[in-house]
Parts: structure tokens; C-alpha cells; sequence
């Protein structure tokens, strides 16, 4: 059972470049979220979906963009890549349920991005 | 825009005692919801108690309370008979209808024996 699947874990861009982090789940769950985590703070919604051909903006999504082409994948895409991206990006999804097990979450482990 | 605070980065509590965690956000949605979650090192987030905004009475679960204030948008979890099993980073996190999700910065919270 692989959950969330986040790749690469790690990668250092130089300014300007763009990139691409992929996200896999494989549970069929309708809901995906992207979020970033500075050192030392919370978690910030960039962009979220809930379903396949659906995304809408979240908390910080300026600099990104998301498809959600399947209801397995949801990439988010960096364009021209700046130091402020740098950050750990983390990928999430849950069913849609309106019972306990709508609101469990899983996170993928993370992906260290440097924009050098 | 929907904001989470969480303002004690750690906490401690000794076995046995009870520790209150403070979550304050701000919204002006009148449908939503708000969630403590555990993250243990698995990074998956566990659901520890839900409080559905329309309802006055404050969730329990267990040994998990909330003190829901809505005029004051503040959500507090209440730890009774704190068990070295609850150590963990508590997040608060507020959902809106459409399921835009929100988290706080995370409490860290560690059971001395």
C-alpha cells in the first residue's frame, strides 16, 4: 500500500529554471492538497483539488501552477524558480467520506527543494 | 482569508495530568469546520476530533476535549490523563465548505513519565 508518493525527495534548482513535483496517490481519494513548510513554520495551502479536472488557489499560490488530469496525480509545477520557493513541499490526500475516515489525511514524505 | 494560529510552538505535560493546547483562527465563513490532528513521525495526519461549526456543543472523544468559542474563533483540545502515547505534533486545522484545508504551525507535545 504506497499511500502518497511524492518525487524527487530532494532537488536544488537554480534561479530561473522550473521543475516539476509529481504527486501519486493510489487510494482513490477525491481530495488532493499541495502545501509548503518554511523552517520552523506551518503549513501553507499553495493549490488544492477536489477531483479530477478541478483545482482551485490556496493560501500562497503565486509562482505555481497544478493539473489534476487523473484522480491519482496531481503535479505541481514551478516556473521560474526563485529563492523564496526554497522550502519542503508536501503533498496530501483524503476520501471523500463524510465519516472519520473523510478526515484522515496522508502526507506524502516530502520533497526538498533549494532554489540556489 | 482563512488563517490558523497556533501560538505554543511546545508543550509538556506529566503522565497522568491535563494539558490544554490553544488554536485560534479567522474566518469569515459561517459554514466550517475545524480538526486537532496528530502527526506522529509517519507524517500521516491522524484525526483526533472534529467540531462541525453550526454546533454549539463542544466535541469529545475519549479522553479529547474541545473548548469551542465561536464569537471569539478560538478552539482549544484538551488533553485528560495525558498517556506517553500522546506525544506527538498536534496540528489545528480549519476546513472551509469547499474544502479549501488549513493548518496551523503545530504544538509540540512531550509526556514526561
Amino acid at each position: 500500500n504506497a499511500g502518497v508518493t511524492q518525487t524527487p525527495k530532494f532537488r536544488i534548482l537554480k534561479i530561473g529554471q522550473s521543475m516539476t513535483l509529481q504527486c501519486t496517490q493510489d487510494m482513490n481519494h477525491n481530495y488532493m492538497y499541495w502545501y509548503r513548510q518554511d523552517p520552523g513554520m506551518g503549513l501553507k495551502l499553495i493549490y488544492y483539488s477536489v477531483g479530477a479536472g478541478i483545482t482551485d488557489k490556496g493560501e500562497v499560490p503565486n509562482g505555481y501552477n497544478v493539473s489534476r488530469s487523473t484522480t491519482e496525480d496531481f503535479p505541481l509545477r514551478l516556473e521560474l524558480a526563485a529563492p523564496s520557493q526554497t522550502s519542503v513541499y508536501f503533498c496530501a490526500s483524503r476520501p471523500w467520506d463524510r465519516g472519520v475516515s473523510g478526515n484522515t489525511i496522508y502526507f506524502g514524505e516530502g520533497s526538498w527543494l533549494t532554489v540556489v | 482569508a482563512q488563517t490558523v494560529t497556533q501560538s505554543q510552538p511546545e508543550m509538556s505535560v506529566q503522565e497522568a495530568e491535563t494539558v490544554t493546547l490553544s488554536c485560534t483562527y479567522d474566518t469569515s465563513e459561517s459554514d466550517y469546520y475545524l480538526f486537532w490532528y496528530k502527526q506522529p513521525p509517519s507524517r500521516q495526519m491522524i484525526l483526533v476530533i472534529r467540531q462541525e461549526a453550526y454546533k454549539q456543543q463542544n466535541a469529545t472523544e475519549n479522553r479529547f476535549s474541545v473548548n469551542f468559542q465561536k464569537a471569539a474563533k478560538s478552539f482549544s483540545l484538551k488533553i485528560s490523563d495525558s498517556q506517553l502515547g500522546d506525544a506527538a505534533m498536534y496540528f489545528c486545522a480549519y476546513r472551509s465548505a469547499n474544502n479549501d484545508m488549513r493548518f496551523g504551525a503545530g504544538t509540540r507535545l512531550t509526556v514526561k513519565p
